[in-house]
């Protein structure tokens, strides 16, 4: 049971925009940033979205995160067949004092 | 270039401990705090816990407190995980990760800018 709510799946077609929504509590997405990361099969997860809803180099701009409360959420847009993927949100939660993940919502491109 | 380069794949028996290593390189190694997450096959990630690699100082998660080690050797820049009395329920995916928080003020999650490819831990 993870503390962060994603749902399991999403899937679009090419070309679409795509949202991946990210649940939690005051005590984590609400007083704390919120990064997301992407994880293609059979490898290790990659930074999406850092501090303030930046992208790291080398991250397309298709890729764009925002924050409301105590929800969070990842668009795609202009969605492409390697965008298939899992993706993880991730903050800190002041009460547990770590890093806590969702459990990932795996977009496939139809 | 920035990478973590992990031990290779580990076959292990119920009651038994496992070691997996983390080479860091392209970067100070003592700079920058270093996570180990894991993920159980079809699973989401789970946090271990960090360790600052300048001082040496862990912090674990609560569900393992008693039974992981986090050490690293400056040296050879390469940060350690134990986890002792291993069960079925330990096999998975650990990975370790690079905060892109410096060990020069306190700890501050900032993200996991840099991991390793995974070692695969086995446990039957």
């Amino acid at each position: 049971q993870s503390v962060l709510t994603q749902a399991p799946s999403v899937s679009g077609t090419p070309g679409q925009r795509v949202t991946i929504s990210c649940s939690g509590s005051n005590s984590n997405i609400g007083s704390n940033y919120v990064y997301w990361y992407q994880q293609l099969p059979g490898s290790a997860p990659k930074l999406l979205i850092q501090r303030k809803n930046q992208r790291p180099s080398g991250v397309p701009d298709r890729f764009s995160a925002s924050k409301s409360g105590t929800s969070a959420s990842l668009a795609i847009s202009g969605l492409r067949s390697e965008d298939e993927a899992a993706y993880f949100c991730s903050t800190w939660d002041d009460s547990l004092s770590s890093p806590v993940f969702g459990g990932g919502t795996k977009l496939t491109v139809l | 270039q920035v990478q973590l380069v992990q031990s290779g794949a580990e076959v292990k028996k119920p009651g038994a401990s496992v070691d997996v290593s983390c080479k860091a390189s392209g970067y100070s190694f003592t700079a920058y705090y270093i996570h180990w997450v894991r993920q159980a096959p079809g699973k989401g990630l789970e946090w271990m816990g960090w360790i600052n690699p300048h001082s040496g100082v862990a912090n674990y998660a609560q569900k393992f407190q008693g039974r992981v080690s986090m050490t690293r050797d400056t040296s050879v820049s390469t940060a350690y995980v134990e986890l002792t009395r291993l069960t079925s329920d330990d096999t998975a995916v650990y990975f370790c990760a690079r905060d892109g928080q410096t060990t020069t003020g306190p700890y501050y999650y900032n993200a996991m800018d840099v991991w390793g490819q995974g070692t695969t831990v086995s446990v039957s």
